[in-house]
């Protein structure tokens, strides 16, 4: 079956390290997506994009960023990481651009950074 | 400033009865929506959704009512059920746009036995 994976789904991390967090689909997705979900806020778009080489930048995008080198995965990197991005992250992905279209989500990864 | 709300951070319904979960947007661009249902320790799952040119949509026990001159949505459960239980996420977009989807805060929706 087609799924979604992300890792760790844990991570604990010093203030001003550099972090990867890695996002696995195998629907064959154009489109991912990275989202952070914080108390309040909901799920926020950090990051998007529609195809191989291919980077968008969302409503939370500072601190953050991404690369596309091949259809499955869209690795979030957090360049030195801070306190404020003490979240639980999620990748998604969907089939096409509509936004008719199903967005198919991660299990998540808790990022405790201290 | 949060363009979508779900001013209810939870609401306990009896099994068996209805449960409606509400939804507020300020975007007035907006023409499509959505909700998700999340279990803990689980990613987003969608449920249902809504685009503009229809003020109802019906999925089983699930119903989601638009009314765009409020510029309010609300999820309908009938009958609830145990399962039920989990944080459900309104969500906005605006397909002539950028096409990203904005999302709400949540509501703990607990039903119980």
């Amino acid at each position: 079956d087609a799924e979604i994976t992300q890792s760790p789904r844990h991570k604990i991390t010093e203030t001003g390290r550099q972090v990867t967090l890695a996002c696995h689909q195998t629907w064959n997705h154009n489109n991912m997506f990275w989202y952070r979900q914080d108390l309040g806020h909901g799920l926020r778009l950090i990051h998007y994009s529609y195809g191989v080489q291919d980077t968008n930048k969302g409503e939370v995008s500072d601190g953050y960023s991404v690369s596309r080198s091949n259809t499955e995965d869209l690795p979030l990197t957090l360049e030195s990481a801070a306190s404020s991005q003490t979240s639980v992250y999620f990748c998604a992905s969907s089939e096409s651009r509509s936004l008719f279209d199903e967005q198919y989500f991660g299990p998540g990864t808790r990022l405790t950074v201290t | 400033d949060q363009q979508v709300k779900q001013n209810s951070p939870s609401l306990s319904v009896q099994e068996g009865r209805i449960s409606i979960l509400n939804c507020d947007y300020t975007n007035s661009m907006f023409d499509y929506f959505l909700w998700y249902k999340k279990y803990p320790a689980e990613g987003p799952t969608f449920l249902i959704s809504i685009s503009s040119i229809k003020d109802k949509n019906e999925d089983g026990r699930f119903t989601v009512f638009l009314n765009k001159s409020a510029k309010h949505l609300s999820l309908h459960i009938v009958p609830s059920q145990p399962g039920d239980s989990a944080v459900y996420f309104c969500a906005a977009g605006a397909s002539g746009s950028a096409r990203q989807l904005t999302f709400g805060s949540g509501t703990q929706l607990t039903v119980l036995p």
